[in-house]
């Protein structure tokens, strides 16, 4: 059984781009949540995403937002990039709601630079 | 407050050592308790969920929740050196959204 899967593993962008990370949930995963991982915050909760409905959203600027398609895969953007945003992005699927736990996919590493 | 409270660490435990990890929270609606571990540069791995008060073994680990004290912890007995590794304490608060502690780093010691 394939795991969640993103792509790419790793980005570097330069300041003001835009950039678009995908995940791929486990199959038959409805549930989709994003999280950034830097050293000084920890796992920081971005959005989540249930049949292509966002149903959470955490305390991220506007610049953060994402999508879910009808097969569960799911993408989020980051526009006019800052240096700041550098970080591990981080995608997890579940089931239904995460009342199991979520399993993660091995991230995408963006640099801005 | 922060939302999950952990120690940093690193905790030190010599190998054969029972290593006991503990988180606090602050949501009293949270239902679902998780602990995941995560070494350097992987991505998080869940090992334990518990959902009611008590102890939960699962091998070498054991859960144990506090609902009332809004208290979770994580025991690993017989402590191996590939348990070094940072845990992260998750509670699932309302709306299905997983909240992560800092998590502590624990070393275990040859």
């Amino acid at each position: 059984k394939a795991g969640v899967t993103q792509t790419p593993r790793y980005l570097i962008k330069t300041r003001g781009q835009q950039v678009t990370l995908s995940c791929s949930p486990i199959s038959g995963h409805r549930s989709v949540s994003w999280y950034q991982q830097t050293p000084g915050q920890g796992l920081q909760f971005l959005f989540e995403y249930f049949s292509e409905t966002q149903r959470n959203k955490g305390n991220f600027p506007g610049r953060f937002s994402g999508r879910q398609f009808s097969n569960s895969r799911s993408e989020m953007n980051v526009s006019t990039l800052e240096l700041g945003d550098s970080a591990l992005y981080l995608c997890a699927s579940s089931l239904s709601g995460g009342d199991y736990g979520y399993t993660f996919g091995s991230g995408t590493r963006l640099t801005v630079v | 407050q922060k939302e999950v409270e952990q120690n940093s660490g690193p905790l030190s435990v010599p190998e054969g050592a029972i290593a006991s990890l503990n988180c606090t929270y602050s949501d009293r609606g949270s239902q679902s308790f998780f602990w995941y571990r995560q070494y350097s540069g992987k991505s998080p791995e869940l090992i334990m969920s518990i959902y009611s008060n008590g102890d939960k073994e699962d091998g070498r680990f054991t859960a144990q929740l506090n609902k009332a004290s809004q208290y979770v912890s994580l025991l690993i007995r017989d402590s191996q050196p590939s348990d070094s590794a940072t845990y992260l304490c998750a509670p699932m608060g309302t709306a299905s959204k997983l909240t992560f502690g800092t998590g502590t780093r624990l070393q275990v010691t040859l």
